[in-house]
């Protein structure tokens, strides 16, 4: 069992569509970090939200912790065939750098 | 900045034989931590390493080990390999111990074993 949930699990959507992904847990985190990562590299940090109900933007994606620090959003605008890859979350339940990483969801965008 | 770098790359082993992994983290970085990538379990952490000592660990079998030397560069070792020991090898460093702090990931060492 996860302790983070994504969904969905895969997104196939066609250039210029909206998308939001959620990272679901029953656990509270210290921080939360959303991560993207490419073939046969390694995940690369996007954002870390670490107050309760805090919005971060990041030109067209949009990351939101929730209020009681158990789940958060990533929101993409106008998806460009560049956002493909696999979206991760991690949470870290307290002051240490032990990250507990969803199963990630594979997004596809298509020109 | 040079990023975090790890070597092998790639690397094939068969059952039963031991592996050493390396992970130089970016300079001034203390803190390092390893992690399994496979598809049916995603993500998993091994542990995490601060200063030499190890601070965090995963629930992984004891074959996994690690240690981290005074230039902050990590070594990781699986013994008895096993077939299910077929992943990709992450490490990642942080400028310290903590939870704000990011994580900046290397490319990953693929191994399988067969």
């Amino acid at each position: 069992t996860q302790l983070l949930e994504q969904s969905p699990q895969f997104l196939s959507i066609q250039e210029g569509e909206n998308l939001t992904v959620y990272c679901n847990s029953s656990s509270v985190f210290s921080s939360l970090q959303w991560y993207r990562q490419e073939p046969g590299e390694g995940p690369v940090l996007l954002v870390t939200v670490v107050t309760g109900g805090e919005v971060k933007k990041l030109k067209r994606l949009t990351f939101q912790f929730g209020d009681a620090r158990k789940d958060s959003s990533l929101h993409i605008t106008a998806a460009q065939p560049g956002d493909t890859g696999l979206y991760l979350c991690a949470g870290a339940p307290n002051n240490f750098n032990k990250f507990y990483f969803g199963s990630g969801t594979k997004l596809n965008v298509k020109p | 900045k040079a990023g975090v770098t790890q070597t092998p790359r790639y690397l094939i082993k068969t059952r039963g034989q031991q592996v050493t992994l390396s992970c130089s983290p970016i300079s001034g970085h203390r803190s390092v931590s390893w992690y399994q990538q496979t598809p049916g379990q995603g993500l998993q952490f091994l542990f995490e390493y601060f200063s030499e000592t190890q601070r965090n660990k995963g629930n992984f079998p004891g074959r996994f080990s690690g240690r981290q030397f005074s230039n902050s560069r990590s070594e990781m070792n699986v013994s008895t390999l096993e077939l299910g020991d077929s992943a990709l090898y992450l490490c990642a460093s942080s400028p310290t111990s903590g939870t704000y702090n990011e994580q900046f990931f290397g490319p990953g060492t693929r191994l399988t074993v067969l």
